[in-house]
C-alpha cells in the first residue's frame, strides 16, 4: 500500500488566493512525522514545514500551514496569499521509525502553477 | 556557506561507464542518505549512513557502491552505467539517525547516453 498519497498531480491557483494541496498517509507507527517540501524547477529540494504525530497544534512557518488531521491521517498544506515563485512542484513526505533507522518516503507529488 | 553540497551538478556520461558522485556536508551531522528522483519525479532512497557505518541498504543493483570516508562526507559509485540510471541523485543529511529533520543537497542530474 502506498504509504504517502497525493491526489492532485497538478494545480493551478490564481495569484494572492490561498491554495490547499493534498496529502494523506498510511502508517501504523504511533510516532512519525510529516514534512512538505519544495521543488522549483531548478530542482533543488527546498524544506518548507514538519509536523511531528504528537504535536497538538498545526504547523506553521510564515505563509505555509499544515492541516494536520490525525484520525483522518492527512497532512494538507495550506499556502496563503500564493505568489508566482510558489509555482513548483510539492513533495508531502513522512519518516516513520521502522527500528533504529529513519527514512523519508516521499509523495508523487503536486506541480502547483501560480497564475498571474 | 553551502550546508549539503554535491558534486557534479550536472554529470553526462555513456553506458557502460564508471561514475561517481560526491556528497559533503558541514552541518556536523551523523547521518547521510542517497536518494533516487526518477523522470516521473518519484523520489525514493538508496542508502543511508550513520556515522560511516550503512544502516540503509535499499533493493538497488550491486552496481551501486556508496562509499563513506568520514561522517561529513558520502559518495556514491555507479558501475557500468545503464540507461535507466538517469536520473537526479539527491544527497541528504540528518543530526543522527533518530531525528526527523533531513537537509538535502542541491541533486546531480546524471544523463546516461
Amino acid at each position: 500500500a502506498q504509504k504517502i498519497t497525493q491526489t492532485q498531480p497538478g494545480m493551478f491557483v490564481q495569484e494572492k488566493e490561498a491554495v490547499t494541496l493534498d496529502c494523506t498517509y498510511d502508517t501504523s507507527d504511533p510516532s512519525y512525522g510529516l514534512f512538505w517540501y519544495k521543488q522549483p524547477s531548478s530542482g533543488e529540494m527546498i524544506f518548507l514545514i514538519y509536523q511531528g504525530s504528537y504535536d497538538q497544534q498545526n504547523a506553521t512557518e510564515g505563509r505555509y500551514s499544515l492541516n494536520f488531521q490525525k484520525a483522518r491521517k492527512s497532512a494538507n498544506l495550506v499556502i496563503s496569499a500564493s505568489q508566482l515563485g510558489d509555482s513548483a512542484m510539492y513533495f508531502c513526505a513522512m519518516r516513520e521509525a521502522p527500528g533504529s533507522a529513519r527514512q523519508l518516503t516521499f509523495g508523487s507529488g503536486t506541480q502547483l502553477t501560480v497564475l498571474p | 556557506d553551502t550546508a549539503v553540497s554535491q558534486t557534479p551538478k550536472y554529470l553526462v556520461t555513456q553506458m557502460g561507464n564508471d561514475k561517481s558522485i560526491k556528497c559533503e556536508q558541514n552541518l556536523g551531522h551523523d547521518t547521510m542518505y542517497w536518494y533516487k528522483q526518477d523522470s516521473k519525479k518519484f523520489l525514493k532512497i538508496m542508502f543511508s549512513y550513520n556515522n560511516k557505518e550503512l544502516i540503509i541498504n535499499e533493493t538497488v543493483p550491486n552496481r551501486f557502491s556508496p562509499k563513506s570516508p568520514d561522517k561529513a562526507h558520502l559518495n556514491l559509485h555507479i558501475n557500468s552505467l545503464e540507461l535507466g540510471d538517469s536520473a537526479v541523485y539527491f544527497c541528504a543529511s540528518s543530526p543522527d539517525s533518530s531525528s526527523y529533520e533531513q537537509y538535502f543537497g542541491p541533486g546531480t542530474r546524471l544523463t546516461v547516453t
